[in-house]
C-alpha cells in the first residue's frame, strides 16, 4: 500500500518558535505537495516539490519555507509560528497525473 | 476569482436521492479533474478522475466534464447516509511534470435516513 506519513498527529507550538512538519512517501514519487486545511476555505495549497531540491510556491507561502533533501522526505518550516498559522496541514504526494495520497495531517495549533 | 469554486453547502437530500455536486475552474489549462470524499477529521481520498469531456461512471458515480464551460460536476445515485462527508474538486495542470494540484473549497453533503 502506498504510504504517506506525517510526523505527529496533534502539535502545540508557542507563538515565535520555529516549527517542522515532516513528511515522508515509500512510493518513490517525485511530486509532494503541503497544504493547510481551514474551514470555508477548503485546501490550500502552500508549496510543492517536484523533484529533490526543487520546490515552487503555493498559493499561500507567506510565513513558511520548505527543504527536500532526499526524495521520500518533504518538510514544511514555520520559520516563527504565528497564531494565524493554527490550521490542519495535510500533506500529499501523486502519482503522477493521477490519485493524490494524503497523510493523516497534523493539527497544529499555536499558542 | 479562486481557480477552483464549489458551493460549501450543506447539500441535503433524502436517502436514495441523486446528489448533485458542481464545481467551476478558472485556468483553461486545466487537464485533469479529480473528485474527493474528506470523511470529518479524515484526510481526502480519492473517488474519481476524469480527463476528457464527457461523462464517467463508477458504480453508483457519474463525473461529468465540460471543458467549453470550464465546469465539472459529481452525480452520487441512490445516495446513503455513508455518502455525507464533505466532497472536494480538484484540479491539475497536465503541461509539465510540476502541475500543481489545486482544490476547490468543498461541498459539505448531507444524506438524511
Amino acid at each position: 500500500d502506498v504510504k504517506v506519513t506525517q510526523s505527529s498527529r496533534y502539535l502545540v507550538k508557542r507563538t515565535g518558535e520555529k516549527v517542522f512538519l515532516e513528511c515522508v512517501q515509500d512510493m518513490d514519487h517525485e511530486n509532494m505537495f503541503w497544504y493547510r486545511q481551514d474551514p470555508g476555505l477548503g485546501l490550500r495549497l502552500i508549496y510543492f516539490s517536484y523533484d529533490v531540491k526543487m520546490k515552487e510556491k503555493g498559493d499561500i507561502p507567506e510565513g513558511y519555507s520548505v527543504s527536500r533533501e532526499k526524495k521520500e522526505r518533504f518538510s514544511l518550516i514555520l520559520e516563527s509560528a504565528s497564531t494565524n498559522q493554527t490550521s490542519m496541514y495535510l500533506c500529499a504526494s501523486p502519482r503522477g497525473d493521477t490519485e493524490a495520497f494524503f497523510g493523516q495531517g497534523t493539527r497544529l495549533t499555536v499558542v | 476569482q479562486k481557480e477552483v469554486e464549489q458551493n460549501s453547502g450543506p447539500l441535503s437530500v433524502p436517502e436514495g436521492a441523486i446528489a448533485s455536486l458542481n464545481c467551476t475552474y478558472s485556468d483553461r489549462v486545466s487537464q485533469s479533474f479529480f473528485w474527493y470524499r474528506q470523511y470529518s477529521g479524515k484526510s481526502p481520498e480519492l473517488i474519481m478522475s476524469i480527463y476528457s469531456n464527457g461523462d464517467k461512471e463508477d458504480g453508483r458515480f457519474t463525473a461529468q466534464l465540460n471543458k467549453a464551460s470550464q465546469y465539472v460536476s459529481l452525480l452520487i445515485r441512490d445516495s446513503q447516509p455513508s455518502d455525507s462527508a464533505t466532497y472536494l474538486c480538484a484540479v491539475s495542470h497536465r503541461s509539465s511534470n510540476t502541475g500543481k494540484l489545486i482544490f476547490g473549497q468543498g461541498t459539505t453533503l448531507q444524506v438524511k435516513p
